[in-house]
């Protein structure tokens, strides 16, 4: 079992619609939770960070934490073109300063 | 530009060679990463450095792969004897205590191996 899942896509919404990505982890004791943005051939870039379970939501943005099932969200609203992408899900893991990385989702957004 | 900084942007090299790698994470940024990533796949964590001290390393940093911090500043990540399999970008990140464990990533270093 990987630490981080994601399923790669590519997940593809039409322009103005709601996007939905997903991301599921081994470790119970985790405590942070972060979703990058990453261009092709870009590096990645954060997005936003949640830490308690629920919803946190930022502009267009929202993530969703739910411990007990152990896996966090990202929600798009209004899709743009330019949020064509992949979203790279990152846990901090019991006892360990670095994030590990799931494998992304590639979105496409099409106009 | 106060975000962090690496050098080179891209690398090609002949197999067998040696590589060295910079970078200056962003300033006051007493924590410091090196990931590698391939295509399709998300970053892999190498090692971490608080301050001098390097903390953490992962399995993945075989004995050719070396990293320093020598004054708590900027870091090297050098690759002896490259090989095809190290053709990756790599990723130099940075963070501060009072942010968590929030990193920020800097554009990374592209090494290709011929």
């Amino acid at each position: 079992q990987k630490e981080v899942e994601q399923n790669s896509g590519p997940l593809s919404v039409p322009e103005g619609a709601i996007a939905s990505l997903n991301c599921t982890y081994s470790d119970r004791g985790s405590q942070s939770f972060f979703w990058y943005r990453q261009y092709s051939g870009k590096s990645p870039e954060l997005i936003m960070s949640i830490y308690s379970n629920g919803d946190k939501e930022d502009g267009r943005f929202t993530a969703q934490l739910n411990k007990a099932s152990q896996y966090v969200s990202l929600l798009i609203r209004d899709s743009q073109p330019s949020d064509s992408a992949t979203y790279l899900c990152a846990v901090n893991r019991t006892g360990r300063r670095a994030l590990t990385f799931g494998s992304g989702t590639r979105l496409q957004v099409q106009p | 530009d106060t975000g962090v900084s690496q050098d080179p942007r891209h690398k090609i090299t002949k197999r067998g060679q040696n590589v060295t790698f910079r970078c200056d994470p962003i300033s006051e940024h007493n924590r410091l990463y090196w990931y590698r990533q391939t295509l399709g796949q998300g970053p892999e964590f190498l090692t971490y450095f608080q301050n001098e001290a390097q903390l953490e390393k992962s399995r993945l940093l075989s004995d050719r792969f070396s990293a320093e911090r020598p004054k708590g500043s900027f870091s090297t990540l050098e690759i002896q004897r490259t090989e095809q399999g190290d053709s990756a970008m790599y990723l130099c990140a940075s963070s501060i205590e009072k942010s968590g464990n929030t990193i920020y990533f800097g554009e990374g270093s592209w090494l290709t191996v011929v």
